[in-house]
């Protein structure tokens, strides 16, 4: 079973930020976060993850609280091509590498 | 680089019939992981191999087997298929547990059985 929590869908304006959530609050001390995308059932394309801290990368930023219960990546200029399905997954990558994908939240960009 | 590439693409099989997917990883990658996706469930893990050793196995009936090759190429086998078989599985390779976090998959093979 999934240990993520996110909402079903979303909207986002082309040009805003998409600041999409996700509750995990049974992560453990050796769980990343990650997250991923999958648009049109293509493979899942890897975006960001991170442990404690803050990350941020070419694609997007990644908001992680202190106590590590949730989670926000955020997009910052959304384009049309960001509609998506946005999977948030905690996992341990040392010693346990499958990925346990929830419904995810379907992001849509639009004009 | 090249990305994970998976063959065939397409495939259409008849119940009762077996099938053999095949993924080669990105280069340098010793860790194939296979996933189902259907509408109803989703994304679910089948099993993970790591230096041609099956490492984690999901939730799925003995029909469904795999194996990885010493240049970690791996394949993935469904005996005596079934309709619910139908499903995109998706190959994702990594460097190994603890030796890089970022699963990349590859584009999918779209099975149908009739």
């Amino acid at each position: 079973d999934a240990k993520t929590t996110q909402p079903p869908s979303m909207d986002c304006a082309e040009g805003r930020a998409a600041n999409l959530p996700c509750n995990h609050s049974t992560i453990s001390g050796n769980e990343y976060v990650y997250w991923y995308r999958q648009i049109h059932s293509q493979g899942p394309q890897y975006i960001i993850h991170g442990l404690k801290n803050n990350e941020t990368n070419e694609m997007a930023s990644l908001i992680i609280t202190e106590d590590r219960k949730s989670s926000t990546l955020i997009l910052p200029h959304a384009t049309l091509r960001d509609t998506a399905v946005y999977y948030c997954i905690v996992r341990d990558p040392i010693d346990n590498n499958d990925m346990r994908f929830g419904a995810g939240t379907r992001l849509t960009v639009k004009p | 680089k090249a990305g994970v590439t998976q063959t065939p693409r397409y495939l259409i099989k008849t119940r009762g019939q077996q099938v053999t997917l095949s993924c080669s990883p990105i280069s340098g990658h010793r860790s194939v992981s296979w996933y189902q996706q259907t509408p109803g469930q989703g994304l679910q893990f089948l099993f993970e191999y790591f230096s041609e050793t099956q490492r984690n196995k999901g939730n799925f009936p003995g029909r469904f087997s795999g194996r990885q090759f010493s240049n970690s190429r791996s394949e993935m086998n469904v005996s005596t298929l079934e309709l619910g078989d139908s499903a995109l599985y998706l190959c994702a390779s990594s460097k190994g547990p603890g030796q890089g976090y970022e699963q990349y998959f590859g584009p999918g093979t779209r099975l149908t059985v009739t």
